[in-house]
């Protein structure tokens, strides 16, 4: 149990274009997911706590106008990064608390964009 | 504020040797939890194990063995005998009671074992 997904893996995509990244908990019911960024040789560092039927909280430095997150049901949540440039590229991992376990995490396999 | 600090950035060894990865954290919080992660080149999260600030009891599980320790706000891992798919990265975290359920990740130790 307690299965995250994300959709794409991968996606390469122009500069100027928008692309929307989805997580989902398969086999659970996530009240609240977060967004996480990776660059290469980096640690994850924390976007925004995505609560379902409610506005993201961003963290301080992360354009909210720019990453859009969209928490519609207990089991999606979506990551919009509108007119995506090179600097955006790097690695999006989501992660789902289960609603039974504040505390518990689980992440999905990441997707990784690159922008051209 | 949160903050968790592995000082190692790469750590070679030979397959075999025991390896120590360091983590030292900082909270003020009194409830929190702390976490170790391993991500393979694949990229994907994979848990590790997960303490909360109560329990300062060391754990082992097969070869994976960490060391809690409150007065020095460490929590080290440590893999016994290592193989060479022990080599990832690995990460240290943290979340406090009051911070929401965030993650405070440290910087990640990558770890190379090496035939």
């Amino acid at each position: 149990g307690a299965v995250v997904s994300q959709h794409p893996s991968r996606v390469i995509c122009k500069s100027g274009t928008s692309v929307k990244i989805e997580c989902r908990s398969l086999d659970f019911q996530a009240t609240t997911m977060f967004w996480y960024r990776q660059f290469p040789k980096q640690s994850l560092m924390l976007m925004a706590t995505s609560n379902e039927g409610s506005k993201a909280t961003y963290e301080q430095g992360v354009e909210k106008d720019k990453f859009l997150i969209n928490h519609a049901s207990l089991t999606l949540s979506t990551l919009t990064v509108t007119s995506a440039h090179p600097e955006d590229s790097s690695f999006y991992i989501c992660s789902a608390r289960w609603w039974r376990d504040y505390n518990e995490q689980f992440f999905g396999p990441g997707t990784r964009l690159t922008v051209l | 504020a949160q903050k968790v600090t592995q000082a190692q950035t790469e750590i070679s060894v030979v397959e075999k040797e025991d390896v120590t990865l360091d983590c030292v954290y900082e909270t003020r919080d009194t409830t929190y939890y702390l976490f170790w992660y391993k991500q393979p080149p694949s990229g994907e999260l994979v848990f590790l194990i997960r303490r909360n600030s109560f329990d300062e009891q060391n754990e082992i599980s097969g070869r994976y063995s960490w060391n809690f320790q409150k007065s020095t706000s460490s929590f080290n891992f440590t893999i016994t005998a290592s193989q060479v798919v022990d080599s990832a990265v690995y990460f240290c975290a943290l979340s406090g009671l009051n911070q929401g359920g965030k993650l405070i990740f440290g910087q990640g130790t990558e770890l190379s074992v090496k035939p």
